[in-house]
């Protein structure tokens, strides 16, 4: 029972526009959501987050916006940039538990 | 600060053997966790830990086993490798108590098992 869906496995922007990355839960308990960040090679680290509190959170060129009626958040990179290619994954998490639910994870490519 | 550190970087196994894999974080961070990644699928928990001495189950815990004596090394220990344990496995920290707080990982470890 996947609880946190990524629905495209890869997805292809030019420099400049605009990404869009989705993510999709069925546990409406999920409270905080994150989003992580995974070079080849490398530990996922962390990009930026949002509490079912809110419905926008934004830190630069990033930003994520919750609809928890839809059971949806979408991470928003602009503008996109060639060292933003990497995987991202959506993670969620219940209340202090810390433990984090991941989806599948997106490839993004910044092509010049 | 060294952050999240995982030793080894690579590893092959026969079936049946086992292993350690070491993980040590310098952020003095009370919770830590070990995912393991199959291809083409996001990170699965396999144990965490909130403190020294307290340990739990994850997500898919068979096959492993780990311990916490120190508030700054978690490790991850295979008994009887099995095929199905090929992965990629993170270990990571992070703060205490606080709703969904940033995990800090290391750089992972590749285990083949033959």
């Amino acid at each position: 029972d996947q609880q946190v869906k990524q629905n495209s496995p890869s997805l292809s922007v030019q420099e400049g526009r605009i990404s869009i990355l989705n993510c999709d839960y069925t546990n409406s308990m999920f409270d905080y959501f994150l989003w992580y960040k995974k070079y080849p090679a490398e530990g996922p680290t962390f990009l930026i987050s949002i509490s079912s509190i809110k419905d926008k959170n934004e830190d630069g060129r990033f930003t994520v916006f919750l609809n928890k009626s839809a059971k949806h958040l979408s991470l928003h990179i602009v503008p996109s940039q060639p060292g933003d290619s990497a995987v991202y994954f959506c993670a969620a998490t219940v209340g202090t538990a810390s433990k984090l639910t991941f989806g599948t994870g997106t490839r993004l490519q910044v092509t010049l | 600060n060294a952050g999240v550190t995982q030793t080894p970087k690579f590893r092959i196994l026969k079936i049946g053997q086992s292993m350690t894999l070491q993980c040590t974080q310098d952020m003095n961070h009370n919770y830590m966790y070990w995912y393991r990644q199959d291809p083409g699928m996001g990170l699965k928990l396999i144990y965490y830990s909130v403190g020294a001495g307290i340990t739990d189950k994850g997500e898919v815990p068979n096959g492993y086993n780990v311990s916490r004596s120190t508030t700054e090394d978690f490790p991850l220990r295979l008994e009887l490798a099995a095929p199905s344990q090929t992965s990629v496995y993170f270990c990571a920290s992070s703060r205490p108590g606080l709703a969904g707080d940033e995990q800090y990982f290391g750089p992972g470890t590749r285990l083949t098992v033959t």
